[in-house]
């Protein structure tokens, strides 16, 4: 077992780009989640998704970021026009779900110029 | 202590001494995760407490749970320089996955 993936480990975009970052849960977790971390404000949920549906995007800045999960198998975070202070290290993280553990991948640490 | 609104805590030990960290919550949980994360990597379960367990206990690791004062703590016992990591407390509001984060602690153990 791999693990979660999470690609591309880092990715560096100008102000205004947009960025894609993928990630594959572990085969047979039922629940996938992103967070975001940040010295400033530490580990911070963005949404998750239970059996592909999309649960809670609270977390989420409403104008320029989605999420979606198209199948079991990968789920995509998407940041249109970045700003500099979208830089962070964007996290993935499955579980089988409930209040079980959640498994993290690397990461993906963004840094827009 | 740490939760969302602190800063992240720094604590720096010897190698072989105790060590306690210790964590509040807000909301009401009926389970504590606590992760390690390690420089470069994602946070990593070491210990989860359940509302209906005081006490765990994992190796050299001991987690507490006191659900009155909405507070917990995680022990090492005879630290080694290899649990030098972050430390974070995390619950799940009610009825939802999601996990909540404290702050951290960064944990240094020195030779």
């Amino acid at each position: 077992n791999a693990g979660v993936i999470q690609t591309p480990r880092h990715k560096v975009t100008g102000k205004g780009q947009e960025a894609t970052l993928w990630c594959e849960p572990i085969s047979g977790h039922s629940a996938v989640f992103w967070y975001r971390q940040t010295i400033v404000q530490g580990l911070e949920f963005l949404t998750y998704f239970r059996n592909q549906a999309p649960i809670d995007d609270s977390g989420m800045p409403k104008e320029r970021f989605s999420a979606q999960m198209p199948n079991q198998s990968h789920s995509t975070l998407k940041i249109q026009s970045t700003q500099p202070q979208d830089s962070a290290v964007y996290l993935c993280a499955s579980s089988f779900g409930g209040q079980d553990t959640q498994y993290f991948g690397p990461g993906t640490r963004l840094l827009v110029l | 202590s740490q939760w969302g609104e602190e800063n992240l805590q720094a604590l720096s030990i010897q190698e072989g001494e105790d060590v306690t960290m210790n964590c509040s919550y807000k909301t009401y949980t009926t389970v504590v995760h606590w992760y390690r994360q390690d420089s470069g990597r994602g946070p990593a379960l070491i210990i989860l407490i359940r509302s209906n367990e005081r006490e765990k206990r994992s190796g050299r690791l001991r987690a507490t749970l006191d659900t009155s004062s909405q507070s917990s703590s995680l022990s090492i016992t005879a630290a080694q320089c290899e649990d030098t990591a972050v430390y974070f407390c995390a619950t799940a509001p009610r009825g939802s996955w999601q996990l909540i984060f404290g702050s951290g602690t960064q944990l240094t153990v020195m030779p």
